[in-house]
């Protein structure tokens, strides 16, 4: 069964430091990951999708690195700001008993401090 | 381009009656895909939709259940509603026929008090 952790549960950063959020799942037989933020109250905000013949996405100073093969994904963000401050999600897709399943981490609370 | 909608924003229901939430995908997906999302459990998958086709369900009583029009958009329904079922609903939807290929675009959720 996968299994999705996201560690840490809960981050607090000075502004402008370089960060990395991690994710780990135990089926290394995934279909793609996609990385999300999610603002209180609201929902989530698509960040980044690695496909899983893919090794990295960047976008802007996000950048998303995977290793299939030891079940890791790490969230890069670089330089930042406190309107980064949410719960960062990473969600695995898997096939199991011929179906396609999302599976979500259990996030990771980010604080950008000013 | 406008977003995933989802009505009504907010719900509060009782113990044991039933409730519907509805879903608009973003224009050209045929994808649809319900989530619930609680404190204690997270995220989970509930049932995607594609083509007026359940193609997917996650591990969730046969209280939930859903169904999608031929415009794409979709309906969830909750029978029987215990007070368990109080989450915050999120539906996304996607372009393609298959989740390995496409990214998911979330709506704001439907935020459920059962009382």
């Amino acid at each position: 069964k996968q299994e999705v952790t996201q560690i840490p549960a809960a981050l607090s950063v000075p502004e402008g430091e370089n960060l990395v959020l991690n994710c780990s799942f135990t089926d290394s037989a995934i279909y793609n990951l996609q990385w999300f933020r999610q603002d209180p109250g609201k929902g989530l905000t698509s960040l980044l999708l690695i496909q899983s013949s893919q090794r990295e996405q960047t976008s802007g100073r996000l950048n998303a690195s995977l290793d299939k093969s030891s079940g890791r994904s790490t969230l890069y963000i670089a330089a930042s700001q406190p309107g980064d401050s949410a719960t960062y999600l990473c969600a695995v897709v898997g096939r199991t008993s011929g179906t396609y399943k999302y599976i979500f981490g259990t996030g990771t609370r980010l604080k950008v401090l000013a | 381009k406008a977003g995933v909608t989802q009505t009504p924003r907010y719900l509060i229901k009782t113990r044991g009656q039933q409730v519907t939430l509805s879903c608009s995908p973003i224009s050209g997906h045929r994808s649809v895909s319900w989530y619930q999302q609680t404190p204690g459990q997270g995220l989970q998958f509930l049932f995607e939709y594609f083509s007026e086709t359940q193609r997917n369900k996650g591990n969730f009583p046969g209280r939930f259940s859903g169904r999608q029009f031929s415009n794409s958009r979709s309906e969830m329904n909750v029978s029987t509603l215990e007070l368990g079922d109080s989450a915050l609903y999120l539906c996304a939807s996607s372009l393609g026929d298959r989740l390995s290929s496409y990214e998911q675009y979330f709506g704001p959720g439907t935020r459920l008090t059962v009382t």
